[in-house]
């Protein structure tokens, strides 16, 4: 089983929708979880990180963390066309000195 | 503050052929990482070095060499190209978060090798 699991896509939403993403996780001594933006072509960008359980807001982006479930999703309130990128999860557990990435999902924001 | 830097942006190879990609960070992080990504499988990790003089083999090292020139520079070297090499490169640099594991990862724009 692979670490870290997301749902390849494509996700399609309309403008203005929320766009959810999720992530899921076998190691459960994770402890830090990003989630990563990257346009076609270019390089991952950091969007947002999360250390513990709950919800974590920033602008439009919101990171929700259930260590319990194992699992890390990423919304994105009122999706806009430049939102459509693709969106790793990524994650570290304790004293490891590398994150480990999942394969991305695809996200289109249809105007 | 120009981040992550690697060179070059892109590079054809014929199969055997020799090369080194080169990576600089000037953020004064003690962490850099190579990773490869091919479409549909996501970033995976070649080698690493959490600190100037130490690297680790990740994910995916066969057929890779790594350097850790100082705390700045830190470079990937591919000594027999093969077709199976062809991929975008990424090199990424971090600090540590002070629960003690990794931070944010800052990527360097990539490099894009094609093996014939």
């Amino acid at each position: 089983q692979k670490e870290v699991e997301q749902n390849s896509g494509p996700l399609s939403v309309p403008e203005g929708a929320i766009a959810s993403l999720n992530c899921t996780y076998s190691d459960r001594g994770s402890q830090s979880f990003f989630w990563y933006r990257q346009y076609s072509g270019k390089s991952p960008e950091l969007i947002m990180f999360i250390y513990s359980n709950g919800d974590k807001e920033d602008g439009r982006f919101t990171a929700q963390l259930n260590k319990a479930s194992q699992y890390v999703s990423l919304l994105i309130r009122d999706s806009q066309p430049s939102d459509s990128a693709t969106y790793l999860c990524a994650l570290s557990s304790g004293s490891a000195r590398q994150l480990t990435f999942g394969s991305g999902t695809q996200l289109t924001v249809l105007p | 503050n120009a981040g992550v830097t690697q060179t070059p942006k892109f590079q054809v190879l014929k199969t055997g052929q020799s090369m080194t990609l080169q990576c600089a960070q000037d953020m004064n992080h003690n962490s850099m990482y190579w990773y490869r990504q091919d479409p549909g499988m996501g970033l995976r990790l070649i080698y690493y070095s959490a600190s100037e003089g130490t690297t680790d083999k990740g994910e995916v090292p066969n057929g890779y060499n790594v350097s850790r020139l100082n705390k700045r520079e830190f470079s990937l070297r591919l000594e027999s190209a093969a077709p199976s090499q062809t991929s975008v490169y990424f090199c990424a640099s971090s600090a540590r978060t002070s629960g003690g594991s990794t931070g944010e990862l800052f990527f360097g724009e990539g490099s894009r090798l094609t093996v014939l």
